[in-house]
């Protein structure tokens, strides 16, 4: 199992807002980055940092952090947001180890 | 532009090796850290390897030493040797720019190439 635990599956209606979130001890120490990925795609860096985005990727994504949990917020939901979302920080071992978490399908009703 | 293309996938038999590049375009791998990730069929993703800019390489504690990561800095590639395939290895494996900004983030990722173990 993954030291970073993210639900399954969540589900929001199209314009609306949806919130994923992303659980793990190494949050407490480290942001989490999120990525989207669409079937047969590689991921797509979203969000990093404290409330960073790359070039190109829409303000409708954020994210945020408290304690434990690192969520990532999408404003507005549109069709094309449906895939997967992964969340991923530093593990726990000390090492420059990477862990992501077990991703969330969304799906935009 | 600046990318990312994984080549030498396939299908092997359990026990047989295989080496996996990465071509990098528009800047240069030996400047910043990369790694591999996989990703098992319906699963999702798992970082593998990482190679520092000073060429120091660390790899994830489950690959019990069969992964050896490298570059090239004459060719600009990376590359994934892998030992002692066994059908856990079996995953579409994708370079990646990072971990960067101190934060453990992947800013770059290639399309991905498929390894199949199977006899």
């Amino acid at each position: 199992s993954s030291e970073l635990t993210q639900d399954p599956a969540v589900s929001v209606d199209l314009g609306q807002t949806v919130k994923i979130t992303c659980q793990g001890d190494s949050l407490r120490n480290y942001y989490a980055a999120w990525y989207q990925q669409r079937p047969g795609q590689a991921p797509l860096l979203l969000v990093y940092g404290k409330d960073n985005r790359p070039p190109g990727i829409p303000a409708r994504f954020s994210g945020s952090s408290s304690g434990n949990t690192a969520s990532l917020t999408i404003t507005g939901a549109q069709a094309d947001d449906e895939g997967d979302y992964y969340c991923n920080c530093r593990d726990r071992s000390g090492k420059d180890h990477v862990v992501f978490g077990g991703g969330t399908r969304l799906t935009v009703l | 532009e600046v990318q990312l293309v994984e080549s030498g996938g396939g299908l092997v038999r359990p026990g047989e090796s295989l080496t996996l590049s990465c071509a990098a375009s528009d800047f240069t791998v030996r400047t910043t850290y990369m790694s591999w990730v996989r990703q098992a069929p319906g699963k999702g993703l798992e970082w593998v390897s990482l190679i520092y800019p000073n060429g120091h390489t660390d790899h994830a504690d489950a690959l019990k030493g069969r992964f050896i990561i490298s570059r090239d800095n004459s060719e600009n590639t990376l590359s994934l040797q892998m030992n002692s395939l066994g059908s856990e290895d079996t995953a579409v494996y994708f370079c990646a720019r990072g971990p960067l900004f101190g934060d453990y983030v992947f800013d770059l990722w290639g399309q991905g190439i498929q390894v199949t173990v199977s006899s």
